[in-house]
């Protein structure tokens, strides 16, 4: 069975202190790595997607890298509007469904 | 581009009276739809998805049930709401494997179930 475990729960940063968000994931046959923004009461919005292991995408202030066995979401000199839920997701073996992990809620002080 | 939406956004249902989410795609043919809940503290659970007109899966056991009654339409329903079914539900769309398997969500439906 696929899962995803992201940490930390939650995380504060001040604005321009970079951080990173991780997700460890166990899978059959990784077909893709999903990370998606969540803010409150809407629907996650998607990021980006990574296929294999050294592979890295980046958006603005967003950079996702991938290993064997776990990704990380780099935040660099977040600002305020940053702040969000983040989803890691996995898609793996045969089919095309996705598990999710629970999701890094990310505060942003100005 | 394609575009999804989902309605209604928010609703306030009795315990025992039906339900019905409906969500539609624009853009793309013979998406891969599915309907997931969201609760706090418990991630993102699929509920159903389906593959094709009249293809359902269901991935619980529970007091939903999905219908796609044309290729761009999904519907989420119940005939007796329980309090359990209270959350937020999003419908969502993928263009399959040669799409990259990426899944594209709708911006959901606060459900609370009184």
């Amino acid at each position: 069975e696929d899962q995803v475990t992201q940490s930390p729960e939650a995380l504060r940063l001040q604005e321009g202190e970079s951080s990173s968000l991780n997700c460890s994931y166990t899978v059959s046959g990784l077909r893709g790595l999903f990370w998606y923004r969540q803010d409150p009461g809407k629907g996650p919005e998607f990021l980006f997607t990574l296929y294999s292991a050294g592979e890295e995408k980046e958006k603005e202030r967003l950079k996702a890298t991938l290993t064997k066995k776990e990704s990380f979401l780099h935040i660099t000199a977040p600002k305020p509007e940053d702040s969000a839920t983040y989803l890691c997701a996995v898609s793996g073996g045969a089919n095309s469904k996705l598990t999710f992990g629970k999701g890094i809620t990310l505060s942003v002080r100005p | 581009s394609q575009t999804i939406h989902q309605w209604p956004a928010t609703l306030v249902q009795p315990v025992g009276s039906p339900l019905s989410l409906e969500c539609t795609v624009e853009g793309t043919s013979n998406p891969n739809l599915y309907w997931y809940r969201q609760a706090a503290g418990r991630g993102l659970q699929l509920l159903f998805y389906s593959v094709g007109i009249g293809q359902i899966s269901s991935e619980v056991p529970q007091n939903l049930s999905a219908s796609r009654p044309q290729d761009r339409q999904f519907i989420l329903s119940s005939k007796k709401l329980l309090l359990s079914d209270s959350g937020f539900y999003l419908c969502a769309w993928s263009g399959g494997q040669l799409s990259g398997n990426t899944i594209y969500f709708g911006e959901g439906s606060w459900l609370t179930v009184v």
